[in-house]
């Protein structure tokens, strides 16, 4: 079974554009959990999206959007791109978010450099 | 909220040397508790996760680690280190909320000398 996918894996833009960036779930995972990691605060939760809704979200800006579509497959938006915004980005997918904890799979991520 | 604390920054250990790595979480109920190893570029990768049952858990390319409830916690060991272990190593914490939200402690970055 083929893992988690994220496309790109490497992103350069400036300050002030927007990205999208991709993940494909394992086949059959309903959820999906988008992380950012830097050196400074490390890994930090975003948002969390299940049968194409939002159930659960970090703390981080409005610029930070994401959205997840029937086949589960999901994207996130980051608009008005600040320096700060560099980092790797991890997509984790789990099976069934539902009563008690569901293992989480993650990707290879997508390395974002804001210039 | 839940918390994780990994007291050491960066781990030198010579090779063929044991290891411990320490965690420890701050979590209300019974906690969900995982390990992972991240090599340079690359993304996470699961090394052992505690659920419940038997607190001594083994994982994969040797390590193991013991839940212990009254410290609060989850500490990774492995008897002998070779040189491919050197990477940053995570422990987490997740919560029986419904969500698969994962928390992170900031990580130690583990150094192999020879």
């Amino acid at each position: 079974k083929a893992g988690v996918t994220q496309t790109p894996r490497y992103l350069i833009k400036t300050r002030g554009q927007q990205v999208t960036l991709s993940c494909s779930p394992i086949s059959g995972h309903r959820s999906v959990s988008w992380y950012q990691q830097t050196p400074g605060q490390g890994l930090q939760f975003l948002f969390e999206y299940f049968s194409e809704t939002q159930r659960n979200k970090g703390n981080f800006p409005g610029r930070f959007s994401g959205r997840q579509f029937s086949n589960s497959r999901s994207e996130m938006n980051v608009s008005t791109l600040e320096l700060g915004d560099s980092a790797l980005y991890l997509c984790a997918s789990s099976l069934l978010a539902g009563d008690g904890y569901n293992e989480q799979f993650f990707g290879p991520g997508t390395r974002l450099t804001v210039l | 909220a839940q918390s994780v604390t990994q007291p050491d920054i960066h781990i030198t250990v010579s090779e063929g040397a044991s290891l411990e790595l320490r965690c420890n979480y701050s979590y209300g109920a019974t906690p969900y508790l995982f390990w992972y190893v991240q090599s340079p570029g690359q993304g996470l990768q699961l090394l052992l996760k505690y659920f419940s049952g038997d607190t001594l858990v083994q994982g994969i390319k040797g390590f193991e680690a013991e839940f212990k409830r009254s410290q609060s916690s989850f500490n990774l060991r492995k008897p002998s280190v070779h040189w491919s272990d050197a990477a940053e190593y995570f422990c987490a914490v997740g919560a029986d909320s419904g969500y698969s939200t994962l928390t992170f402690g900031k990580g130690t970055m583990l150094l192999v000398s020879p």
